[in-house]
């Protein structure tokens, strides 16, 4: 069973702080992971991929993958309250077909 | 440039009767794939179709669930006989040709609720 986890959270920070959520995944021969955000009632919307070990930035947010420790995070710079949302780790399954998708960390972000 | 879209938004059905849900891919787009996300669970995939082929049905229910992406026109998740468990968001998504990284891109989705 190929599984993608998350804390549920929630996890709380203040504005400004950098905010850290984390993945774990079961599927070592993975290649693609993403990073999607969703507001309530609303649909993801995607913020992140990252494909190779290592870090990689897009403005405020900062995607790293561990491929060894199956592990893959994102990282929120001077967090704002409209970054309040859930945060949806997904794994390209290896057939290269269905996104997995974790059941996402909640992220508060207080003014 | 649209993006993704699916309707309807919201659609109710008595249990028993029938439900169709449509999607069309962003443009340049020829993958599709649908979702679901029942209340308090995550997404859970359910069908992957090109134009006219469904690639990957592995997520999908055996019974009562089809999914088909014509030549022409939208992509259509049918639910049959539909039952109170069938509530939920039903999610499509969309990817361009070549599945170089598969970025796949949602919908606003659809908010089915059976009575």
């Amino acid at each position: 069973q190929k599984e993608v986890e998350q804390n549920s959270g929630p996890l709380s920070v203040p504005e400004g702080a950098i905010a850290s959520l984390n993945c774990t995944y079961s599927d070592r021969g993975s290649q693609s992971f993403f990073w999607y955000r969703q507001y309530s009632g609303k649909s993801p919307e995607l913020i992140m991929s990252i494909y190779s070990n290592g870090d990689k930035e897009d403005g405020r947010f900062t995607a790293q993958l561990n491929k060894a420790s199956q592990y893959v995070s994102l990282l929120i710079r001077d967090s704002q309250p409209s970054d309040s949302a859930t945060y949806l780790c997904a794994v390209l399954h290896q057939a290269g077909t269905a996104l997995i998708f974790g059941k996402g960390t909640t992220l508060s972000v207080s003014s | 440039n649209a993006g993704v879209m699916q309707n309807p938004r919201h659609l109710v059905r008595r249990r028993g009767q029938e439900a169709r849900l449509r999607c069309s891919p962003m443009k340049g787009h020829s993958h599709v794939y649908w979702y679901r996300q029942l209340p308090e669970e995550g997404l859970k995939f359910m069908v992957y179709l090109q134009k006219e082929n469904i690639i990957d049905e592995s997520g999908m229910p055996k019974e009562r669930f089809s999914a088909e992406f014509p030549k022409e026109g939208p992509s259509i998740l049918r639910i049959q006989q539909v039952v109170r468990g069938d509530s939920a968001a039903y999610f499509c998504a969309s990817s361009p040709a070549g599945l170089a990284r598969n970025e796949q891109f949602f919908g606003p989705g659809t908010r089915l609720t059976v009575l």
